[in-house]
């Protein structure tokens, strides 16, 4: 069967330093993946998705980058928190065309 | 472009009360429609699904129908219990835009015993 992992599952952070989250499928082959960003009390925004290793799309202008090195392997970066990183960040992937989309349990980043 | 629109909470409830938490949709094409749920500290998990109008989704009790007239997609149970509480969100993907997830605000459900 098909998983997905996040980690790490929390992370404190100062403003300014860097941030590597990694995402990973297992099970399938070629998922399509996803970042999203919750912030407080807010919906989810789609930030990335990557259709392949090496494609990544970005839906909105932000202080994060996303690389896809292997096809089941999703990292979001950034070389400079700011306080407004900070927020619940999900990863997910799907299959093909179907558009049913599958969570990880998610980082909860807080920049302080 | 797509859009969702979902009732603000948080909604309270009594146990066995019945819930309806209202989605309304904007989409330029023939969006499918989903409810997600995302317990406390947890990712999301697909509540339930419709993919043409007036299919109905189901699951755990919960139901929404696809109303294309109102482009609506209502989620409702009819006895909410305690373990029920947790954020809903309504979403729609649309073929004319890469099946790509549109999700709404949320809507948080606590459930009192």
């Amino acid at each position: 069967s098909q998983t997905i992992h996040q980690w790490p599952a929390t992370l404190v952070q100062p403003v300014g330093s860097p941030l590597s989250l990694e995402c990973t499928v297992e099970g399938t082959s070629n998922p399509n993946l996803y970042w999203y960003r919750q912030a407080a009390g807010r919906g989810l925004q789609l930030l990335f998705y990557s259709v392949g290793i090496g494609q990544i799309s970005s839906e909105v202008p932000q202080n994060l980058s996303a690389s896809r090195p292997q096809d089941r392997q999703f990292i979001l970066s950034s070389k400079k928190l700011l306080l407004s990183d900070s927020g619940f960040y999900l990863c997910a992937w799907s299959v093909g065309n179907k558009n049913i989309q599958y969570f990880g349990a998610g980082t909860r980043l807080s920049v302080l | 472009g797509n859009s969702v629109t979902q009732m603000e909470g948080p909604v309270t409830l009594s146990e066995e009360a019945f819930l309806t938490i209202n989605c309304t949709y904007t989409a330029t094409g023939y969006p499918s429609l989903f409810w997600y749920v995302q317990y406390p500290g947890e990712g999301l998990q697909l509540l339930l699904k419709a993919t043409k109008a007036d299919d109905k989704g189901s699951n755990k009790g919960f139901e929404a129908t696809y109303r294309k007239e109102t482009t609506s997609f209502h989620l409702e149970k009819g006895s909410v219990q305690v373990s029920d509480s947790a954020v809903y969100f309504c979403a729609l993907s649309d073929m004319e835009y890469g099946n790509k997830l549109v999700f709404g605000a949320g809507t948080i459900l606590r459930v009192k015993s």
